[in-house]
């Protein structure tokens, strides 16, 4: 069975500071990592995703996100927050086990403050 | 490159109707995959289709079923609705359904059930 688990329901940032969101996940075979955003009321937009390449993913808006296998993680970071990244975010996780289904963590709503 | 689309946008139902919810994918994709996102519950997988066939489904009732069409759009129907059915129901697609290949979400449909 794979988990997500999304360290932070809420996180609340000053513009133009250090965005962090920590997703630790379990897996038992190798794990594909994906985080997504969803702004009000929309569906969910693919930011980067981990499929076993570089362990350093750059994504979309600035975002990037570092596998970790020793601990289990695949935080996600963007050096200057503007008020346009306040979202919730999702950290999912697939595997060749998982019949291709996502499995989400429970999500982070991302404050930015001005 | 038109994305994925979902109708009804909206949809509201009294308990015990029977609620039926569509997705269209991005062209050239072969699954489509339906969660539900409800309130305080997160995103759960519900049901996984590829090539016409039902290749996974989550942890949902029976009444929860679909299916997927030739042109690879797909039908979500959710039979003796019950109040604790409200919720986002999402549809994404992707190439072949492996489990790397990025899921693509469309906007959603928000069922609300009286």
């Amino acid at each position: 069975a794979q988990s997500v688990t999304q360290l932070g329901s809420h996180v609340s940032v000053s513009e133009g500071a250090l965005v962090l969101l920590r997703c630790n996940y379990s897996s038992s075979v190798p794990p594909y990592l994906f985080w997504y955003v969803q702004y009000p009321n929309q569906g969910l937009q693919l930011l980067l995703k981990y499929t076993s390449a570089a362990t350093l993913v750059k994504g979309i808006n600035g975002f990037e996100a570092e596998f970790k296998k020793s601990e289990t993680s695949f935080h996600l970071t963007k050096p200057s927050a503007h008020m346009s990244d306040a979202a919730e975010y999702f950290c999912a996780v697939s595997g060749e086990t998982s019949g291709s289904r996502l499995t989400f963590g429970e999500g982070t709503q991302l404050t930015v403050n001005p | 490159e038109a994305g994925v689309t979902q109708s009804p946008t909206h949809l509201i139902k009294t308990r015990g109707q029977q609620a039926t919810l569509r997705c269209s994918p991005i062209s050239g994709h072969t699954s489509v995959y339906w969660y539900q996102q409800a309130l305080g519950l997160g995103l759960q997988f519900l049901l996984w289709y590829d090539e016409g066939e039902e290749r996974n489904r989550g942890n949902f009732p029976p009444r929860f079923s679909g299916r997927q069409f030739p042109n690879y759009s797909s039908e979500l129907n959710v039979n003796a609705l019950e109040l604790e059915d409200s919720a986002l129901y999402l549809c994404a697609s992707n190439l072949g359904g492996t489990s790397k290949e990025t899921q693509y979400f469309g906007p959603g449909t928000r069922l609300l059930v009286l």
